[in-house]
């Protein structure tokens, strides 16, 4: 069965780099099948999409985050990567990485990883 | 961006009884080609992550109860809960895949009356 579990600090200064990763058991960031990608929850707010990267290189941003973000890959470890460069206080949320089907348009997350509350805060 | 607004915000049913939980896109996610809607919902319980209930607006994922059903079509869904249990209570979203930047509702608690 497959499962995500994302890591990282708790806490980041403002205007430094959020850096999380997902480790994915039970399966491969290699497969071809599927898009991983981060999802974002403010405190008392809804979700954020914040990205997928496919393993043939694709990547997808949000226009919203895209100039800070960058969602990268270590296959032999099965695992993927979040930076958010330049934080702010609006970027504490709960992040999460998730996996995205591929093909017939197929855009829906599933499954979600637990989730790792990420503060900026000086 | 396709904005995704559901309605109620808030909702509170009685055990037992039928929940309906709406959502519309700001532009219509039914793609001609394949005639399916690019819409899925998912639940949230509280200290968890969201779960995959519904995809292609109407197809529940392998697990999820048969009390739960999705549809409609182009700009204008529902989810509904046949009758409600106490573990339903969660808040739920929708979600359109048409296009990026991939977004979500806002979310609607659901809770017992």
């Amino acid at each position: 069965q497959l499962q995500l579990q994302e890591s990282g600090p708790g806490l980041v200064k403002p205007s430094e780099t959020l850096s999380l990763t997902c480790i994915v058991s039970g399966g491969s960031t290699s497969s071809t099948s599927y898009y991983w990608g981060w999802i974002r929850q403010a405190p008392g707010k809804g979700l954020e999409w914040i990205g997928t990267f496919h393993y043939t290189g694709s990547t997808f941003y949000n226009p919203s985050l895209e100039s800070r973000v960058t969602i990268s890959a270590d296959t032999s470890k099965s695992q993927f990567s979040l930076k958010l460069s330049s934080v702010t206080a609006a970027d504490t949320a709960v992040y999460y990485c998730a996996r995205r089907a591929v093909g017939a348009g197929a855009g829906w997350f599933d499954p979600w990883g637990q989730g790792t509350q990420v503060t900026v805060s000086s | 961006d396709i904005v995704m607004t559901q309605s109620p915000d808030s909702l509170a049913v009685s055990l037992g009884e039928r929940a309906t939980i709406n959502c519309k896109s700001s532009q219509s996610v039914l793609y001609s080609f394949t005639n399916k809607n690019y819409l899925a919902w998912y639940q949230q319980r509280p200290g968890q992550p969201p779960k995959l209930l519904i995809y292609w607006a109407s197809t529940r994922e392998s697990g999820v109860p048969g009390r739960f059903s999705g549809s409609g079509s182009g700009t204008d869904f529902t989810l509904t809960i046949s009758s409600l249990q106490a573990e339903d209570v969660a808040v739920y979203y929708c979600q359109q895949y048409f296009s990026t930047p991939l977004t979500f509702g806002q979310g609607t608690k659901l809770e017992i009356k």
